[in-house]
């Protein structure tokens, strides 16, 4: 259990192209998800908290129009990079919390999605 | 900001020896949590121990709290090539909605 799908796995498009990702939890609903961006051999740093039905809290330096967050669901996260560049290419993960385990539980994974902005 | 760091960056040992793992934090927590990343794969859980917990275990993996120094230390005993995998430290932090803060992470590399 506790399986969170996230799409596309990978992308690869042209500068000035919006992308959008997809977070899913595939088999229990959460309130809140989180996304983060991983550049190569380094760790994740997280870029906004997703909650379902508000507006998403980002973090200090994370540009908010650049990074659209919607979360209209209670299985449903999405992230879009406007207008990408290639100083957006990354690795974004997205993650989120099973709304019956409450805070302390472990987030739970998707597999990233590369973004390779040409 | 990143919350704390992990040493050492790599780890490079042979099947069936002991890795250790540490991680140091800056701030108050309610738990640590232990994550492995296979690479360029997402992260998957491997044990919690709470901010009133000193040592927990699972299987091959022994994970140490001391919270008066402010670290946390893993240990997998009996490695095996398939361990190979960077592995991070996050902790949980008080208020908001206890999002993770995630360490710099030490890349482990076991070797048949």
């Amino acid at each position: 259990g506790a399986v969170v799908s996230q799409h596309p796995s990978r992308v690869i498009c042209k500068s000035g192209t919006s992308v959008k990702i997809e977070c899913r939890s595939l088999d229990f609903q959460a309130t809140t998800m989180f996304w983060y961006r991983q550049f190569p051999k380094q760790s994740l740093m997280l870029m906004a908290t997703s909650n379902e039905g508000s507006k998403a809290t980002y973090e200090q330096g994370v540009e908010k129009d650049k990074f659209l967050i919607n979360h209209a669901s209670l299985t449903l996260s999405t992230l879009t990079v406007t207008s990408a560049h290639p100083e957006d290419s990354s690795f974004y993960i997205c993650s989120a919390r099973d709304d019956r385990t409450g805070g302390v539980q472990p987030q739970h994974f998707g597999d990233g999605t590369r973004l390779s902005i040409l | 900001s990143q919350q704390g760091e992990e040493d050492p960056q790599a780890l490079s040992i042979q099947e069936g020896e002991n890795a250790t793992m540490n991680c140091s934090y800056k701030t108050s927590i309610n738990n640590l949590q232990w994550y492995r990343q296979n690479s360029g794969r997402g992260l998957v859980h491997l044990i919690l121990i709470r901010s009133n917990e000193r040592e927990k275990h699972s299987g091959r993996l022994r994970v140490t709290l001391d919270t008066s120094k402010k670290s946390s230390s893993l240990l997998i005993t009996a490695s095996r090539a398939a361990d190979t995998a960077s592995y991070f430290c996050a902790t949980a932090i008080s208020g908001g909605y206890n999002k993770l803060i995630f360490g710099a992470g030490t890349r482990l590399a076991v070797h048949p």
